[in-house]
């Protein structure tokens, strides 16, 4: 069963404004990671948040988690055309090298 | 510095047909993993290997077999493919043992089993 869910499915937003997403997950976590996938290529790691932390920031990307209500989001400032793509969170489980997907948000971004 | 790389890039196999999926990665990390996408469905782990001559099933891995081949390649076998196969594959790869938990993935393998 997936781990993490993204909310909304689905994000459609004009270039310039800020979007962001949502990453819900069930059990207790050793980070929290997120990825990117555009279309028909693989996945591409943008940042990643230790349980300990609570906001982290990489460029035109914020990250914030919060472990009480086992949930994070991320959020891409001055949006581009370019940043039109899938995005999904991945938790992995105290080291034991696996990593649990969401289902996903499709972010795209209207020129 | 290919990074991870998988062959082939298509496939189209009938019921009953065997293949192999491909994946190298050049990062000498120890970890590797296969992965299938669906639609609506994110990405369901397989199989992983934590390091060279070990391998160990993720959520989904019946009808499908590995093989750890050495540190660099990561095979994936598909005995008597069916319908239900019919997916995008995922070879990734993680440094792994150091507290590096970034994954590195290859550019993915249609299948299509008719």
């Amino acid at each position: 069963s997936q781990q993490g869910e993204e909310d909304p499915q689905a994000l459609s937003i004009q270039e310039g404004e800020n979007a962001t997403m949502n990453c819900s997950y069930k059990t207790s976590i050793n980070n929290l990671q997120w990825y990117r996938q555009n279309s028909g290529r693989g996945l591409v790691h943008l940042i990643l948040i230790r349980s300990n932390e609570r906001e982290k920031h990489s460029g035109r990307l914020r990250v914030t988690l919060d472990t009480s209500k086992k949930s994070s989001s991320l959020l891409i400032t001055a949006s581009r055309a370019a940043d039109t793509a899938s995005y999904f969170c991945a938790t992995d489980n105290f080291g034991n090298e696996k990593l649990t997907f969401g289902t996903g948000t499709r972010l795209t971004i209207i020129p | 510095n290919a990074g991870v790389t998988q062959t082939p890039k298509f496939q189209v196999l009938k019921t009953g047909q065997s293949m192999t999926l491909q994946c190298a990665q050049d990062m000498n990390h120890n970890s590797m993993y296969w992965y299938r996408q669906d639609p609506g469905m994110g990405l369901r782990l397989i199989y992983y290997s934590a390091s060279e001559g070990t391998t160990d099933k993720g959520e989904v891995p019946n009808g499908y077999n590995v093989s750890r081949l050495n540190k660099r390649e990561f095979s994936l076998r598909l005995e008597s493919a069916a319908p239900s196969q019919t997916s995008v594959y995922f070879c990734a790869s993680m440094r792994g043992s150091d507290s590096s938990y970034e994954q590195y993935f290859g550019p993915g393998t249609r299948l299509t089993v008719t």
